[in-house]
């Protein structure tokens, strides 16, 4: 099974910083990487596919990059609402693996 | 307006069953794959397992496999998870997942609520 392996595990930053959560792929995924946003309670949010595509609805201050095995997730002017858990999903494979998360919170 | 709701939660003893169902509506459920995906108390999401649209093609997570079982039935529109020999580490929120485009290479782009699942003694 591929496995997914992301960083940081939780992040410190405060309204309007940039930042980067890092995704790692065990083997080359053919750019088939998502990224979510989980917040306490609710469902998790689908945010971008295909690496670099980002959903419909979604605010244009989240980016997605990467190719091969090494994907990022960065999030420009961070807002209030911002501050939740982000994963990354591989969906290459037989599985659909997971990243650990990382929890972004309030600095 | 697509809905996925669980059903089937509660508390169990070790080595025991359960059966998860997940009732969709608002989209052709017989045209995309569908999977479940759990959530164990401050952890991570885990992908459990995923059904094809034709029950074709059915994965499972190492952690689950032998012991869960998912299957779907297009005139209910409805998708289970059979989950038997149960242990603690089982317990968690699962959700109903749908895949976002019909096809095996697809995020999910849809999610129940979830529903809490419990293995104690």
């Amino acid at each position: 099974d591929i496995q997914m392996t992301q960083s940081p595990f939780s992040l410190s930053a405060s309204v309007g910083d940039t930042v980067t959560i890092t995704c790692r792929a065990s083997q080359s995924i053919s750019g088939l990487l998502a990224w979510y946003q989980h917040k306490p309670g609710e469902a998790p949010n689908l945010l971008i596919y295909r690496a670099s595509t980002l959903e419909s609805g979604v605010p244009s201050r989240f980016r997605g990059s990467g190719s091969g095995t090494e994907f990022t997730l960065t999030i420009t002017n961070l807002q209030s609402d911002d501050f939740a858990t982000y994963y990354c999903q591989q969906y290459s494979g037989s599985s659909r693996t997971f990243g650990q998360g990382t929890k972004v919170e309030i600095k | 307006e697509v809905r996925l709701v669980e059903s089937g939660g509660g508390l169990v003893k070790p080595g025991g069953s359960l059966r998860l169902s997940c009732a969709a509506s608002g989209f052709t459920f017989s045209s995309y794959n569908m999977n479940w995906v759990r959530q164990a108390p401050g952890k991570g999401l885990e992908w459990v397992s995923s059904i094809s649209s034709t029950s074709a093609f059915i994965y499972y997570a190492e952690s689950v496999r032998g012991r869960f079982t998912i299957s779907r039935d297009h005139a209910e529109k409805s998708l289970y998870l059979q989950m038997d020999s149960l242990r603690g580490d089982d317990t968690a929120v699962y959700y109903c997942v749908k895949n976002r485009i019909a096809g095996s290479a697809a995020p999910f782009d849809y999610w129940g609520p979830g529903i809490p699942v419990t293995v104690s003694s």
